[in-house]
């Protein structure tokens, strides 16, 4: 079993939809959980980081950790075409810096 | 945000050449930084840490001797892939992390595709 377990998608939905994008994980000893957006041939870029369980917003997107399910999920509101790209999840743990991260979930934002 | 640059964004060798990747963390002191392997559609594969000043850690399957990593400043890693063969053509990522402050947050460069021929 996959530390970090996500499906690849592709997920297509139609412009202003809200999107639901989700892992699992199964190291109960990750503490910190964090969502990636990489576009193609491009490396990923920070969008949300989480330390406990909970909801974290920014902007259109929000971050929502459940660890007594070791369950997590990427929300985007009024999604648009550029938010078209994969979406990867993380996690770690310690101070070492090494994230486990999911296979990545791609998205298509139709216009 | 903290910025990483990742240099060539692009290279194609002949099989046996070695190709040296570098990366930089620009506006901030890295200690440590990592280095990836990720293949089409699919996940971020952890390759080595990379520590400034002494030997970089690798993980689990990866060649030594095939990928060397130098980290000689806090601000510069380097991945070189030596005798390339077409199986190690690849999109590979470095990733930093800030010495200067507590958090775990990684930043990446934007990857350096290696097509082997």
């Amino acid at each position: 079993q996959k530390e970090v377990e996500q499906d690849p998608g592709p997920l297509s939905v139609p412009e202003g939809a809200i999107v639901s994008l989700n892992c699992t994980y199964s190291n109960s000893a990750f503490q910190y959980f964090m969502w990636y957006r990489q576009y193609s041939r491009k490396g990923p870029e920070l969008l949300m980081y989480t330390y406990s369980s909970g909801n974290k917003e920014d902007g259109r997107f929000t971050a929502q950790v459940d660890k007594s399910s070791k369950y997590i999920s990427l929300f985007i509101r009024d999604s648009q075409p550029s938010d078209s790209a994969t979406y990867l999840c993380a996690s770690g743990s310690g101070n070492t810096g090494k994230l486990i991260f999911g296979q990545g979930t791609t998205l298509q934002v139709k216009p | 945000g903290a910025v990483v640059s990742q240099h060539p964004s692009w290279v194609i060798c002949k099989s046996g050449t070695s190709v040296k990747i570098e990366c930089r963390s620009l506006d901030f002191q890295a200690t440590t930084m990592f280095w990836y392997r990720q293949f089409p559609k699919k996940s971020l594969m952890l390759m080595a840490t990379s520590n400034e000043g002494s030997k970089a850690t690798y993980e689990q399957g990866v060649e030594k001797d095939k990928f060397l990593i130098n980290h000689a400043s806090l601000t510069l890693s380097t991945l070189t892939v030596t005798s390339a063969h077409p199986e190690d053509s690849s999109f590979y990522i470095c990733s930093a992390r800030d010495s200067g402050i507590i958090s775990e947050k990684l930043f990446f460069g934007s990857g350096t595709q290696l097509s082997v021929l």
